[in-house]
């Protein structure tokens, strides 16, 4: 079984600070991609990144993926309490099947 | 909007019994999958369907099986409900081919007692 370790597993901060999330694996991916979920919800894809070394922003939202296509972070700069949500990570087996990280915790207090 | 729909949003059932949860998807997608989520351990794959009538193990498929009769309609069994499948169950659709958006159904928060 392929497996994605995401760290922290939760994260609590105030409005305006930054954050990092980070999703590690022993394995390489096809791609990457990450998710975010709200409570009562499935995730909602943020963001695809296909090529070693990629570096995708989504407004306040850096993601990246590892050289080796093995690992990838998120960067949140800046955050905001519509930011709260439990974030995703997910590796493409190239299979037709994802394989989900662990999941971040985020929560944004004003 | 493409929507998946999963039958139900909350069910509570009886240890030993025989569970249906249902997934509809109107976006004609040919895979379709079912995730169950635990705090802590993000989402794991239970079984995954790549056309109608077939179907293909996940990471932990026992306690569990599954009918595609329709393109549109995935459906999780669990033949004898456990304490230990008290879970949240997602369903998701993706087209063919890779590196393609998933998306979810609202998920099912299921309950044995």
């Amino acid at each position: 079984t392929q497996l994605l370790e995401q760290s922290p597993q939760f994260l609590s901060i105030q409005e305006g600070e930054n954050l990092t999330v980070y999703c590690n694996s022993s394995s390489v991916f096809s791609s990457l991609q990450w998710y975010r979920q709200e409570p009562g919800e499935g995730p909602v894809l943020l963001v695809t990144v296909v090529t070693g070394g990629e570096v995708k922003k989504l407004k306040r939202l850096t993601f990246q993926f590892g050289d080796a296509r093995k690992d990838s972070s998120l960067h949140i700069t800046a955050a905001q309490p519509g930011d709260t949500g439990l974030y995703l990570c997910a590796g493409n087996t190239g299979f037709q099947k994802l394989v989900f990280g662990t999941g971040t915790r985020l929560l944004v207090s004003p | 909007d493409v929507k998946v729909t999963q039958s139900s949003r909350y069910l509570v059932k009886r240890t030993g019994e025989k569970v249906f949860l249902e997934c509809v998807q109107d976006m004609d997608h040919e895979n379709m999958f079912w995730y169950r989520q635990d705090p802590g351990l993000g989402l794991r794959l239970i079984y995954f369907s790549y056309d109608v009538k077939m179907k293909e193990k996940g990471d932990i498929p026992e306690g569990y099986s599954v009918s595609r009769e329709k393109k549109e309609r995935f459906s999780l069994i669990l033949e004898s409900a456990s304490t230990n499948q008290t879970s949240m169950y997602l369903c998701a659709s993706t087209v063919h081919g890779g590196n393609t958006e998933a998306f979810f159904g609202q998920g099912t928060r299921l309950t044995v007692v």
